[in-house]
Parts: C-alpha cells; sequence; structure tokens
C-alpha cells in the first residue's frame, strides 16, 4: 500500500509569512500533483511535477519533486488571506492505469 | 466550474438503503474516476472507468459498484448503507488514461447515512 504523509495537518499564519508544506512516501511516484481545495468544491489541480528534482513557480508558490521522486514540498512567499484552503499532494502510480494517492490534506488558514 | 457534473449535491438517508450516484464528465473526456472524502481517512480512490469498461479499481467495498455508460456518464452504486458511509464522494474526469493526466474533479455528492 502506498501512502503519502502530509505535514502539517494544519496550519495557521499571519498574512506576509511564508511557508512550507510537506509530502513524504516510502513509494516511488511517476509525478506528484498538488491540488488546492475550497470548501463545498473539489480539488483543483495547481501543478504537477514530473522529473526528480524538478522546481516549478506559480506566482507566489514555489513546488519541488525530491530527486528520488518519493516527496514534495509546497512553500508559499508572503502568504495572503487568498491563499486559504486545503492543500493536498497526490502522487501518480501508472500500472496500466494511473492511481492517484492522496495526502491527508494541509489545512491553511491565513489571518489578516 | 470543472466542467463535471455531479448529482445530487446532497444525500440523507438511512442505514440498509441504497443509493445512486451520478456523474457526467467534461465533454470528451473519456475516463471517469470515483473517491471517497471522509475526515479521518483524506481522498480515496475508489474505480476508474475508461470508455465504458473498468480500468483500474482502489479501496472500493464490496457493497459498492460503478458503471459506465455509452454517452460516458457514470452512476456509483452504495448498498446496504452503513453509518460509516457518510462522506463526499468525488467524480472526477480526465481525456483519456494516460500517466500524468490532469483530472477535473467535480463539485461532490455529500451523503449522510443517519
Amino acid at each position: 500500500t502506498q501512502l503519502l504523509e502530509q505535514s502539517p495537518q494544519f496550519l495557521s499564519i499571519q498574512e506576509g509569512e511564508n511557508l512550507t508544506v510537506y509530502c513524504n512516501s516510502s513509494s516511488v511516484f511517476s509525478s506528484l500533483q498538488w491540488y488546492r481545495q475550497e470548501p463545498g468544491e473539489g480539488p483543483v489541480l495547481l501543478v504537477t511535477v514530473v522529473t526528480g528534482g524538478e522546481v516549478k513557480k506559480l506566482k507566489r508558490l514555489t513546488f519541488q519533486f525530491g530527486d528520488a521522486r518519493k516527496d514534495s514540498s509546497l512553500h508559499i512567499t508572503a502568504a495572503q488571506p487568498g491563499d486559504t484552503g486545503l492543500y493536498l499532494c497526490a502522487g501518480a502510480i501508472f500500472q496500466g492505469a494511473q492511481k492517484l494517492v492522496f495526502g491527508q490534506g494541509t489545512r491553511l488558514t491565513i489571518n489578516p | 466550474d470543472s466542467g463535471v457534473t455531479q448529482t445530487p449535491k446532497h444525500l440523507i438517508t438511512a442505514t440498509g438503503q441504497r443509493v445512486t450516484l451520478r456523474c457526467s464528465p467534461r465533454s470528451g473526456d473519456l475516463s471517469v474516476y470515483w473517491y471517497q472524502q471522509s475526515l479521518d481517512q483524506g481522498l480515496q480512490f475508489l474505480i476508474q472507468y475508461y470508455n465504458g469498461e473498468e480500468r483500474a479499481k482502489g479501496n472500493i467495498l464490496e457493497r459498492f459498484s460503478a458503471q459506465q455508460f455509452p454517452d460516458l456518464h457514470s452512476e456509483l452504486n452504495l448498498s446496504s448503507l452503513e453509518l460509516g458511509d457518510s462522506a463526499l464522494y468525488f467524480c472526477a474526469s480526465s481525456p483519456s488514461a494516460s500517466r500524468d493526466e490532469k483530472l477535473f474533479f467535480g463539485s461532490g455528492t455529500q451523503l449522510s447515512v443517519l
């Protein structure tokens, strides 16, 4: 069974601070996806990282895939209240068909 | 709006009952995925269909079944419902069944079993 440990589970910080969310596993994934989920809605894909060591930036969000493709991080610079939400990492395993293994999620609250 | 439509949005039923959740994928998408989201388990993959055929199976109970119809919409049937089946059920779709494909999620069906 592939497990994806996401930490922290809850994070509440002030506007303007920086933060990092971690996603770790003992399994190797073909890719790692990060989603954001708002209350009452389904997850929305933010980014997919595919290559070990890959770094992708989306405005103030920086995503990194570990060299061994077992872990990933999401760093947010100068967090804003609009960043509040549930962030989910998902590791993709392809065995004839793609399966996504989701982490438990990080519930992020940015206080004005 | 992801383009994936799920109905109903909310469903309240009693233990032992059977319900059907419906999903219409994005126009042109051939793959449909079903996920269950609960507070203690997070998002759990249940099953995937591609162009009408079952493609992958996850942690789906024997009391649950699904199918994808020729028009590509999908239904998830949950029977002999238990209190623990209360959860958010999401459908997602993607264009094909390729590696590292992007999934588009619907808004979910909130199932409450009383």
